[in-house]
């Protein structure tokens, strides 16, 4: 099975941009890397997905390494609302989640 | 709202009993998927359907557990003779394709006394 590493938390200044960093070095050429969040008694929460190149949507932007083993999650202005569990994910199908980054937003 | 619809939110039963769940995914997506997720630990995989086919059950899914999803609509997942290592969320998920987003639903949350 795929496996992430992320930090397990994280801290950010409200409107101050957010890099959340993965570790995926043993993802195979079909997963997707996918990102959610979940806040707490609620399900998990589609950000942003991506196979190999930059991805940009209107809550995010991805970042994906050349070789594919790691990526990164960008908030370019983090907000209160975005205190969360994030989780990278693997997968093309079933999804393999991590431990996640609890991310804190300070105001 | 039209997303991913889990019932009950909540159950509270004696071990030894049976439960059982439902999801009502997003009308148009042809994928179902269910989750398990214990306290501070990211979702695990259990199983997951295209249309009515149950394509892909994990090793955790012991014998107690068992899902369907007739006629390609809504889903149940049964758990027998319930354990205390049953405890947790059970997420429903639901995509339009293979590789694209599942949508979760909220959750139930199974207690076991």
């Amino acid at each position: 099975d795929a496996k992430t590493t992320q930090p397990n938390s994280m801290e950010s200044n409200e409107e101050e941009p957010v890099h959340l960093p993965c570790n995926h070095s043993t993802i195979s050429g079909t997963d997707y890397i996918h990102w959610y969040r979940q806040l707490p008694s609620q399900g998990p929460e589609y950000v942003i997905h991506g196979l190999t190149s930059n991805v940009n949507n209107r809550m995010a932007s991805l970042a994906i390494a050349e070789d594919r083993k790691s990526s990164t999650l960008i908030l370019h202005r983090a907000t209160l609302r975005d205190a969360a569990v994030y989780y990278c994910v693997l997968g093309f199908n079933k999804f393999y989640f991590g431990s996640g980054t609890k991310l804190n937003v300070k105001p | 709202d039209t997303g991913v619809s889990q019932d009950p939110r909540h159950k509270i039963t004696k071990r030894g009993q049976n439960v059982t769940f439902r999801c009502d995914p997003i009308s148009e997506h042809n994928r179902l998927y269910w989750y398990r997720q214990t306290l501070g630990q990211g979702p695990e995989f259990l199983t997951y359907f295209q249309n009515e086919a149950q394509l892909e059950k994990s090793r955790l899914l012991s014998d107690r557990f068992s899902a369907e999803r007739p006629k390609g609509s809504f889903s149940t997942l049964e758990i027998q003779r319930t354990e205390q290592g049953d405890s947790a969320m059970y997420l429903c998920a639901s995509s339009p394709g293979r590789d694209q987003p599942q949508h979760f639903g909220d959750g139930t949350r199974l207690s076991i006394l």
